[in-house]
């Protein structure tokens, strides 16, 4: 059964800690995506990836680490410099034809809370 | 940066009416893409336009692309209660490498 696995689908932690959310995928995606979603918001891109061992900053990279040492895997670390991570952290996938956009299949996505 | 604009944040309809949401971008888009969340859910791709002046059906839902690449709609005809949900419109970034820019969605609320 192919798709996205992210967990856990919470998460709690105390201000001032790293924690590190997984992303597994066995769609055969070259592509990967980590973004956050905030209330009435759209998704802002936080990092990306289109093959192993190269990641690129998206718009709100600051405070998040991410690497992709296998093509199934690209976890996200929320580090302590981040200055507001409580939301809803979603991970994506997707093929990479030629010079197209394709559809991003999502993962059911990790809802983080800091406290 | 950009930013595409989506309207209205939500709309409150009765099961049986029509319902529609639109994006704006300030440049020129590669292509539109449209996904739908439900509650509690994760975005899932509906559809993806990339010609100028395209429109595409799904069975109640139409989408649109402005002939100048800047604007998108979506409508429901004859809205049901599984229509409940977020839709949001994701445009991409020319030159970009596959990036999209969200626009904030439309959250379809049915009446009871």
């Amino acid at each position: 059964d192919g798709g996205i696995t992210q967990s856990p689908k919470y998460l709690f932690r105390k201000e001032g800690q790293n924690v590190t959310l997984s992303c597994e995928q066995n769609l055969n995606h070259d592509a990967m995506y980590w973004y956050r979603q905030d209330p009435g918001q759209g998704l802002r891109l936080i990092y990306y990836s289109q093959i192993v061992n190269d990641f690129q900053k998206g718009d709100i990279a600051e405070g998040y680490s991410v690497s992709r040492e296998k093509k199934e895997s690209f976890p996200l670390t929320v580090t302590s410099a981040q200055k507001n991570p409580t939301a809803f952290y979603l991970c994506a996938s997707s093929i990479i034809i030629g010079s197209s956009y394709n559809e991003q299949f999502f993962g059911p996505g990790t809802r983080l809370t800091v406290l | 940066g950009q930013q595409v604009m989506q309207i209205p944040q939500y709309q409150h309809v009765q099961e049986g009416e029509d319902f529609t949401t639109y994006c704006n971008s300030s440049t020129t888009l590669s292509n539109i893409q449209w996904y739908k969340q439900r509650p509690g859910g994760h975005p899932v791709f509906l559809i993806q336009l990339v010609k100028s002046g395209e429109v595409k059906k799904q069975k109640r839902l139409t989408f649109q692309f402005g002939e100048a690449k800047k604007n998108s709609s979506l409508h429901i005809t004859a809205t049901q209660t599984t229509d409940v949900g977020t839709y949001f419109c994701a445009g991409g970034k020319p030159g970009s490498n596959y990036q999209l820019i969200w626009g904030a969605g439309t959250k379809l609320i049915i009446k009871p």
